[in-house]
């Protein structure tokens, strides 16, 4: 069964910086591309970043670019987004999902505020 | 960026209708659209992907079609559990998502 699960998030003031990670299992990980997804409270979904099986390609929403760092360690079957200079808009609910987007985990919240 | 319109953003139905839901590309996106159910508290589902294939599981009362920049989505035959938001998503160049359609019971 493929399995996706999201860790890392909570309370963060602005200006400060926190980490996501995702766990894959269930299936070849190094073989997939893999995406992070966010959802505001609320809100319809935003795809936030995208990094290919290889590390290779990468790819930002232009609302994170410079301040999002999406990376893997395939060794680890994990996935991770470096979230530097956060904004109250940066609340969301972020999802791990495979490249088709056909697997997602349950979400890590992230909330900024003072 | 692809800028993707979807329509209507609400839409009252009752069990047994048959809906149809629209997505339109700011520019030509071959067939790389796919479509998603969302419940709420839940993780979104995927449907349909290039367009009009369903993925496994998606029962036969769900259909896409479209290609270039106008595609749509049809429930043929509501039931219970499809009231939800749906959403398109464009993967051709990078991904945009929809803005989203609230179905609710009428």
């Amino acid at each position: 069964e493929v399995q996706l699960v999201e860790s890392g998030g909570g309370l963060v003031q602005p200006g400060r910086s926190l980490k996501l990670s995702c766990v894959a299992s269930g299936f070849t990980f190094s073989n997939y591309g893999m995406n992070w997804i966010r959802q505001a409270p609320g809100k319809g979904l935003e795809w936030v970043a995208y990094i290919s099986s290889g590390s290779s390609y990468i790819y930002y929403a232009e609302t994170v670019k410079g301040r999002f760092t999406i990376s893997r360690d395939n060794a680890k079957n994990t996935l991770y987004l470096q979230m530097t200079s956060l904004r109250s808009e940066d609340t969301a609910l972020y999802y791990c999902a495979r490249k088709l987007m056909d697997a997602w985990g349950q979400g890590a919240s992230v909330t900024v505020s003072s | 960026a692809i800028q993707v319109t979807q329509s209507p953003t609400s839409l009252s139905a009752s069990l047994g209708d048959r809906v149809t839901l629209t997505c339109r590309a700011s520019q030509d996106i071959n067939n790389k659209m796919a479509w998603y159910q969302q419940k709420p508290g839940e993780v979104p589902q995927l449907l349909i992907y290039y367009a009009s294939t369903l993925q496994s599981g998606t029962p036969s009362r769900f259909s896409g079609s479209g290609a270039g920049t106008d595609f749509s989505f049809t429930i043929s035959h509501l039931q219970s559990e499809d009231f939800a938001t749906y959403y398109c998503l464009q993967g051709y160049s990078l991904w945009t998502f929809g803005g989203g359609t609230k179905l609710e019971l009428k």
